[in-house]
């Protein structure tokens, strides 16, 4: 089974550029989640939608960051512009539903910002 | 004070020691527990979850204590491949799952 997919998987860009990152959740998967990870902060949950609605947002660092589920299988994270202390790892997560407890979260792979 | 707190590491352990990591949670109504292991350079990953009775998978065991707002996780005869950080991570209602900072566990030979 396909896991969530993520792209691109690294990317370097120039300070000011807009990035645009991408994600495919798990197939039936019901909710959505954005996570950034540095080395200070550990992982912060940015943002997660609920079958493609944002419910919280409340973690998006400023309005620089948007982000967006325009149907079930994909949504992109928006960074316009980008700075050098967005450089992280960008992970997007999936998990299958909403009010059972016991539902756990299942990440992709990542996307590697460097932004010089 | 935030949410979920872990022990800071690094542990550095011999093979074949138990080891044990702590992990404390600040929202009483929380409603599911986990933990989840990291590679480096990796994303995280489900290792178990955690139940109220506690339970064990193999070498590792977890419990969970609601009163104290606590949780831990045991490992024995540690492994090399062990080698990681282990992420402690509370659900609260709806899809807030919420991760402690990580606890980094280096397995010596």
């Amino acid at each position: 089974d396909a896991g969530v997919i993520q792209s691109p998987r690294h990317e370097v860009t120039e300070m000011g550029q807009e990035v645009t990152l991408r994600c495919k959740p798990i197939s039936g998967h019901n909710s959505l989640f954005w996570y950034r990870q540095t080395m200070m902060r550990g992982l912060e949950l940015l943002i997660y939608f609920n079958n493609n609605v944002p419910i919280d947002d409340s973690g998006m660092p400023e309005d620089r960051f948007s982000a967006k589920m325009p149907n079930a299988s994909f949504s992109t994270l928006k960074i316009q512009p980008s700075e050098p202390r967005d450089s992280a790892v960008y992970f997007c997560a999936s998990s299958p539903g909403y009010e059972d407890s016991g539902n756990t979260i299942y990440f992709g792979e990542g996307s590697w910002l460097t932004v010089v | 004070r935030k949410e979920v707190e872990q022990d800071p590491g690094p542990f550095n352990v011999p093979e074949g020691a138990t080891v044990a990591f702590n992990c404390t949670y600040s929202n009483s109504a929380s409603q599911s527990f986990f933990w989840y292991r990291q590679d480096c350079r990796k994303e995280p990953k489900l290792l178990m979850s955690v139940y109220s009775s506690g339970n064990e998978d193999g070498r590792f065991t977890a419990q969970l204590n609601r009163a104290s707002q606590y949780i831990s996780l045991l490992i024995r005869d540690s492994k090399l491949s062990d080698s990681a950080t282990y992420l402690c991570v509370v659900k609260n209602y709806g899809q807030n799952f919420v991760f402690g900072p990580g606890t980094r566990l280096s397995v010596l030979p």
